[in-house]
Order: structure tokens, then sequence, then C-alpha cells
């Protein structure tokens, strides 16, 4: 089946320590989008690829970086991770149109 | 500018009796609205979506919902809950064909 994948489903890093979470998918969409989400809250959007253009949010800090080599994979990196920056992190992805993203299982991101 | 709100932040319901999850949503166009649900840990999977065809929507797991454009709501309707469905629940409105605007998300509780 055609889907999102996200590697690890956990991870644990220390405070300060950089952590690369991974997304890869299998359905060809050429927009894939990274997401953070805490704990009783709605996904907040990092970033997106849109092809090979990266779209960073506005509010997304400098902490946060990713890549997209190939149009299958998209890689979220966070330099130095603060305790606050423990959350679920979401891939998300879709075509040009229509509007539906589909999502990924998640890396539940853990800082000690 | 587009919005979603989600008027119920935990509904509660017996297994077997009827579920409804509101959803307002402001847009100063013809919308595309989702629903997404979100189990423990887990990723967010589409329920149903509104691209403006048939204003009553049918999705997965026996869920659907109707758009009213003169109420401006898209409630999400199950006629009759299942234990499985407790999860959290996602209404979501396109702001533009690449990014989406979540709601708060609302805790459906099914007991037995």
């Amino acid at each position: 089946d055609a889907m999102v994948i996200q590697n690890p489903r956990y991870q644990v890093t220390q405070f300060g320590k950089p952590v690369t979470l991974s997304c890869s998918q299998t359905l060809n969409h050429n927009v894939m989008y990274w997401y953070q989400q805490k704990s009783s809250q709605a996904p907040k959007l990092l970033f997106h690829y849109y092809d090979k253009d990266f779209n960073n949010e506005a509010d997304t800090p400098d902490n946060f970086q990713s890549r997209r080599p190939n149009t299958s994979f998209c890689f979220l990196d966070i330099r130095s991770p603060g305790l606050g920056d423990a959350a679920m992190y979401l891939c998300a992805t879709k075509r040009d149109h229509p509007e539906t993203q589909y999502f990924g299982p998640g890396t539940r991101l853990l800082v000690l | 500018a587009q919005s979603v709100t989600q008027l119920d932040s935990h509904v509660s319901v017996s297994e077997g009796t009827p579920v409804l999850l509101r959803c307002n949503y402001s847009s100063s166009y013809s919308p595309s609205l989702f629903w997404y649900v979100q189990h423990p840990n887990k990723g967010l999977q589409l329920l149903l979506k509104y691209t403006s065809a048939a204003t009553l929507v049918k999705g997965i797991n026996g869920f659907e919902a109707e758009f009213k454009k003169s109420e401006t709501s898209f409630h999400l309707t199950k006629p009759s809950a299942h234990m499985s469905d407790a999860a959290e629940y996602f209404c979501v409105v396109s702001k533009n064909t690449d990014k989406l605007i979540f709601g708060t998300g609302t805790r459906l509780q099914v007991f037995p």
C-alpha cells in the first residue's frame, strides 16, 4: 500500500544533542510537510516543501531545519533540542491538487 | 481569513448511541473542509472531506458530515458509537491549496 512512513516512531535524545527525524513516502506526492504537535494541542506547521522549494513558517525557530534530498524523503533536523521541543512530529504529503494531506504515524521525541 | 471553531473540547457518549461533534467555520470563499481522527500516539487519519460537491459527505467507519453554508457549520455525526471511536477529532479548513488550519480538537470518550 502507498503510504507515509516515519522513522523512528520513538526517539530519545539528550538536551542539546542534535537529532534527525525521517519521513519517506511511496505516494509520489510533490508536497511534503513537517508539523509539531504538543500534548493535547492541534498540529502546528513548521515548514513544507513544494517540490524542492522550501517554505518556512515565520514562527518556526532557527533550531529546526529540514532537508529533502529527493521526492520520496524528507528529514527534520533539530540542531540543539531543548526540553520544550519534546513533542510528536508529524510528516504529511499531498499532490498539487486536491488539498488533502496524508499523514504518517508520527515520531514521538523525548528530550532528557 | 479562514478559521474553524470546534465547539466542544470533550464529548462523552455511551456505546451504541449517536455521536455529534460540532464545527463552525469562517471563510471568505467556498472552503474545503476536512475531519481528521487521531488515536493515541498515532498520526492523523482522514475521515472525510468536503470540496463543494455534495453537501452531505460520507466518510470511513460510518461517519458523515453535512456542510451547511447558511449556518457555516460542518458537524460530524455517526448513528451509533463504537468503543474504537474513542479518539481526538480535528475539524480542518484549507487556507489555500497548500496549508491547513486546524481546530483545537474534540476528545471523544465512549463508555460501555
